[in-house]
């Protein structure tokens, strides 16, 4: 079983929709959850993150991670073509490395 | 806002041959990283170092790489004798201390094509 799966997509939908990206994850040391974009050929960007379970809320974006079921969530809410990206999960153990998923190709239509 | 520079951004180089990939970390982090993206692929952990040692690496670091610290700024990966599947993006990252408010920040990475 890979540590962490992530549906690639493509995900496409219009401008203003609800996105809902997800993980799920094997190794139950996991404690903090990354959420990055990284646009074609660049390095990943830091979009938020959860310490443990629970819900945290950034502008448009929302991340939830359930350590019972292993599963992390991404929302982005009235989407934007700025948004389109790929959006990777990055679950780690302390300061040790980020296992990737990945990653979710979005792509917001105006 | 403090960021993590890369260079070159790009290198072209030959199979067999020794490249050196170097990176400038966030000046008060402590804990660096090297990570890949071979094209279409996910991004995938190659070695951790910490206290100029190195605490972790994967299956892919194997005696063709190593990493150094060499003055307290930079922070390389050398690549002894290149092949053709070290083509991919490689991406340098740093984090501060690895507490719980603490994230792993990445440069724009060093596309490396070998021919």
């Amino acid at each position: 079983q890979k540590e962490v799966e992530q549906d690639p997509g493509p995900l496409s939908v219009p401008e203003g929709a609800i996105v809902s990206l997800n993980c799920t994850y094997s190794n139950s040391a996991f404690q903090y959850f990354m959420w990055y974009r990284q646009y074609s050929r660049k390095g990943p960007e830091l979009l938020m993150y959860t310490y443990s379970s629970g819900n945290k809320e950034d502008g448009r974006f929302t991340a939830q991670v359930d350590k019972s079921s292993k599963y992390i969530s991404l929302f982005i809410r009235d989407s934007q073509p700025s948004d389109s990206a790929t959006y990777l999960c990055a679950p780690r153990q302390g300061a040790q490395k980020l296992v990737f998923g990945q990653g979710t190709r979005l792509t917001i239509n105006p | 806002e403090p960021e993590v520079t890369q260079t070159p951004s790009h290198q072209v180089t030959q199979m067999g041959q020794e490249v050196i990939l170097r990176c400038v970390p966030i000046s008060n982090h402590l804990y660096f990283y090297w990570y890949r993206q071979i094209l279409g692929q996910k991004v995938e952990f190659l070695v951790s170092f910490y206290n100029n040692e190195i605490s972790e690496k994967s299956e892919i670091f194997d005696d063709q790489f190593s990493v150094e610290r060499p003055d307290g700024s930079n922070f390389t990966l050398k690549i002894r004798s290149t092949k053709l599947e070290d083509s991919a993006m490689y991406f340098c990252a740093c984090l501060r201390t690895g507490g719980s408010t603490d994230t792993q920040y990445f440069g724009p990475g060093t596309r490396l094509t070998v021919l």
